[in-house]
């Protein structure tokens, strides 16, 4: 079946440091979706990414999908304590576009 | 502000007693889900539904079953609970079309002795 892998498994920065998770897919996606999990809290849908290549910003978090669609990235310039927590990436399975296969995440921490 | 709930977010039972996890969503979604979600696991999925009274397996579903008897409801059942069920387990739902994104409940955290 389906595998969506994500690295790293952990990532400790500095205040202020930049920080990024990869996804990889063995399969092209027809799109991929981001999470994100406080410590204690539940996934909270960030992004969804549908089109090859593109590039999505919100704030301080850069997505990228890959020109294949089988690889997407999470970038976070100057991280900041608030960005705490353990990222999910996520992408279609079982041929339909509501059932997702779940990344194991990246958990960062932040170091202030 | 869309809301998906969960009966219990602490629960403890014994071995081979039945348990029932239930999950409300308030936004008319026609897709429900339950996974469980261990350390260094993610998320896996174990039953999801995609209308009332409609249910797929995910990729663990051994060991569970599912009831949906109302759009807004998912009951999660484990027959004979076992001490390899220990987990936590997250309800979510979604539309069946747009952008698909998954709103999870805060999720119910089983021990079973």
């Amino acid at each position: 079946g389906q595998q969506v892998m994500q690295i790293p498994q952990y990532q400790h920065v500095q205040e202020g440091e930049d920080f990024t998770t990869y996804c990889n897919s063995s399969t092209t996606l027809s799109n991929i979706q981001w999470y994100k999990q406080r410590p204690g809290g539940h996934p909270v849908f960030l992004i969804q990414l549908v089109k090859s290549g593109e590039v999505k910003k919100q704030k301080r978090l850069t997505f990228q999908f890959g020109e294949a669609k089988k690889n997407s990235s999470l970038h976070i310039t100057a991280t900041q304590t608030t960005d705490v927590g353990t990222y999910f990436c996520a992408g279609p399975s079982g041929g339909s576009n509501y059932k997702l296969t779940f990344g194991k995440g990246t958990l960062l921490t932040v170091n202030p | 502000d869309v809301k998906v709930t969960q009966s219990s977010r602490y629960l403890v039972k014994r071995t081979g007693e039945k348990v029932f996890l239930e999950c409300v969503q308030d936004m008319d979604h026609e897709n429900m889900f339950w996974y469980r979600q261990d350390p260094g696991l993610g998320l896996r999925l174990i039953y999801f539904s995609y209308d009332v009274k409609m249910k797929e397996k995910g990729d663990i579903p051994e060991g569970y079953s599912v009831s949906r008897e109302k759009k807004e409801r998912f009951s999660l059942i484990l027959e004979s609970a076992s001490t390899n069920q220990t987990s936590m387990y997250l309800c979510a739902s979604s539309l069946p079309q747009g952008s698909y994104e998954q709103y999870f409940g805060p999720g119910t955290r089983l021990t079973v002795t």
